[in-house]
């Protein structure tokens, strides 16, 4: 699997948009870019996934370029609930098996 | 539904001691997951399960076993505790799709080893 790259934290101004980047460079054309987050050691939860087109749900979007060596997750309204730890992950094929989580970057969320 | 369901969810042993985790999910899922955090890092997989009978070693398994007898029910066991197992262990499952990411997590159990 691809290792990724993420800026160990971030701030952020509530309801400002989180914009939270990850590098992928050696992510191969089977690869999945997912995130999670994990806030305040509770279980991580999960935020979204993709592969070669953006993506969108009700928790936030995914910007993946074009060559597919990075993406950027993105809070559109980052609440004080937002501050977590932010994973962004890369895996072969669909599945969730074997997800390897790395540091992730510590996103806050300041008032 | 309860989701992912850890018992206990606090433990203290002393060294050399042995104690059994229990992981529960109710959503009929094949794959289950074990995992364990240290302060400041992130998780690593100790085992996974792909179905009822089966389990896997995942990154770092020594010092661990696993059962999986119920499809429901993911165990993992330490049979001779040791100060360096003190950690957040943190169960997950996953249906068995391939086109979903989506790892469901239960709240942790905290273990201390003294």
């Amino acid at each position: 699997d691809a290792k990724t790259t993420q800026p160990t934290s971030m701030d952020c101004a509530e309801g400002r948009a989180a914009n939270l980047p990850c590098n992928h460079s050696t992510i191969s054309g089977n690869e999945y870019v997912y995130w999670y987050r994990q806030i305040h050691s509770q279980g991580p939860q999960y935020i979204i996934h993709g592969l070669k087109n953006n993506e969108t749900n009700e928790m936030a979007s995914l910007i993946i370029t074009e060559d597919r060596k990075s993406s950027t997750l993105i809070l559109p309204h980052a609440t004080l609930r937002d501050t977590a730890v932010y994973y962004c992950i890369v895996r072969a094929g669909g599945s969730a098996r074997q997800l390897t989580f790395g540091s992730g970057t510590q996103l806050t969320v300041l008032p | 539904n309860a989701g992912v369901t850890q018992t206990p969810k606090f433990r203290v042993l002393k060294t050399g001691q042995s104690m059994t985790l229990l992981c529960a999910q109710d959503m009929n899922h094949e794959y289950m997951y074990w995992y364990r955090q240290d302060p400041g890092m992130g998780l690593r997989l100790i085992h996974y399960s792909v179905g009822e009978g089966t389990t896997a070693k995942g990154e770092v398994p020594d010092g661990y076993n696993v059962s999986r007898l119920k499809k429901q029910n993911f165990l993992l066991g330490l049979e001779s505790a040791a100060p360096s197992q003190t950690s957040v262990y943190f169960c997950a499952s996953s249906p068995d799709r391939d086109y979903t990411g989506e790892l469901f997590f239960g709240e942790g159990s905290r273990l201390t080893v003294l």
